[in-house]
């Protein structure tokens, strides 16, 4: 089985700082990682995923991601925060170990980076 | 929102109505999936396909049908039997159905039941 947990509901940042979105998996095989955003009443874009080799991922729009296989986490990051990242971020994982096609994601955090 | 195209935005229902929703795709994607996303409960997935003429049940297909008689649309039906169907309903696709494809996501349809 596989599951993602995004343990914040809301992050809040002042621009310019850096900022940490957390996200924790659980799979039985090796997991493929994904973040997303969402604007509000709009569909999810594609930041970044993990699939294997270098466990720091570089993205869209200067957003990165750590893998860490012993804490099992996948935290998104950035280092200089705009007032225009604010948006619902999503993780999601899959299990290579399951059924293909079927991705779990978490309940969303709410980042807003305040001027 | 990419290639992806879902239709109308808003839609309102009646109790004991169905309804389908539109969505489309021209990235040439085999994979194609409908989500239902509730506040504070993330994405829920209701359908997917693989390839055409061939899906499977989700998380929630309860009350939900769908069809992929072509390969770039993926319709999904709600029917009367979905006791809470009003939230917001996401399509995506992607490549192919192995777990190292991400998704692309239309802008979504929001279903409210009068």
């Amino acid at each position: 089985a596989q599951s993602v947990a995004q343990p914040e509901d809301q992050v809040n940042v002042a621009e310019g700082n850096p900022l940490t979105v957390k996200c924790t998996y659980s799979v039985s095989g090796n997991p493929y990682l994904f973040w997303y955003v969402q604007y509000p009443n709009r569909g999810l874009q594609f930041l970044l995923k993990y699939i294997t080799g270098d466990n720091l991922v570089k993205g869209s729009y200067g957003f990165e991601a750590e893998f860490n296989k012993s804490q099992t986490s996948f935290h998104l990051k950035k280092p200089s925060a705009l007032v225009s990242d604010s948006a619902l971020y999503f993780c999601a994982v899959r299990d290579d170990n399951t059924n293909a096609g079927k991705s779990t994601f978490g309940d969303g955090t709410t980042l807003t980076v305040k001027p | 929102d990419g290639g992806i195209t879902q239709s109308p935005k808003y839609l309102f229902r009646k109790e004991g109505q169905n309804v389908t929703l539109s969505c489309e795709q021209n990235l040439n994607h085999d994979a194609m999936y409908w989500y239902r996303q509730d506040p504070g409960q993330g994405l829920r997935l209701i359908y997917y396909s693989q390839i055409v003429n061939d899906f499977q049940k989700g998380d929630i297909a309860e009350g939900y049908s769908v069809s992929r008689e072509k390969k770039e649309s993926f319709p999904l039906t709600v029917t009367s039997a979905q006791k809470n169907p009003t939230a917001f309903y996401l399509c995506a696709s992607s490549i192919g159905p192995l777990e190292n494809n991400e998704q692309f996501f239309g802008p979504g349809t929001r279903l409210t039941v009068l």
